[in-house]
């Protein structure tokens, strides 16, 4: 299976901060990674796809990079309502799996 | 709009079944491949089961293989997970996704599966 790893688990920042997460693949997955913005009771909210490519209607200071093995998720300006848990997720092989997710608490 | 319901969560002793459904609307259901994603009490997301847009492409996650059976009905825009011989681990909250590139793009709102005695 493809170990994700995400890093750091907890995330402290201020609004306005530029946040960074970061996923490692345990094995080259090409793009196919995907990430996810995920609120307390609420189901995942698509981010990005293919690393890079900003779902439909998802603010542009969310930005997603990385091939291979390494991959980033950017906010470059936080917003009171990115206090939230992200994950990522790769679709190269079976089982899909998931990072364990990084959760951005208020400073 | 597209929207996924899911319904079936409930509270079953160890061994024993339940069936889940998810109901879509809002797009073409048979053009789009879906999947159950769990997740446990404060756990991150568990990826479960896949199937392709025609029913024949079928993934499972290893620990629910012969435990779990993941179909769908096209003619009733509905996904099904008949869950069998359920364990204490199998308790979380299940969501039906839409995915046509292997995750997913629309999700339900949850059904809640607790597995005790």
């Amino acid at each position: 299976d493809v170990l994700m790893t995400q890093s750091p688990s907890t995330l402290s920042a201020s609004v306005g901060d530029r946040v960074t997460i970061t996923c490692r693949a345990s094995q080259s997955i090409s793009s196919w990674l995907v990430w996810y913005q995920q609120k307390p009771g609420k189901a995942p909210k698509l981010l990005i796809y293919r690393a890079s490519t900003l779902q439909s209607g998802v603010p542009s200071r969310f930005s997603g990079s990385g091939s291979g093995t390494e991959f980033t998720l950017t906010i470059s300006s936080l917003q009171p309502d990115d206090f939230a848990t992200y994950y990522c997720q790769q679709h190269d092989h079976y089982p899909r799996t998931f990072g364990q997710g990084t959760k951005v608490e208020v400073k | 709009e597209v929207q996924l319901v899911e319904s079936g969560g409930g509270l079953v002793q160890p061994g024993g079944s339940l069936r889940l459904s998810c109901a879509a609307s809002g797009f073409t259901f048979g053009r789009f491949s879906m999947s159950w994603v769990r997740q446990a009490p404060g756990k991150a997301l568990e990826w479960v089961a896949h199937i392709g847009n025609d029913g024949r492409e079928l993934n499972y996650l290893d620990s629910v293989k012969g435990r779990f059976t993941i179909s769908r009905d096209n003619a009733k825009n509905s996904l099904y997970l008949q869950m069998n011989s359920l364990r204490a681990e199998d308790t979380a909250v299940y969501y039906c996704s839409q995915g046509g590139g292997g995750y997913g793009v629309a999700w339900g709102q949850g059904t809640l599966v607790i597995v005790s005695s």
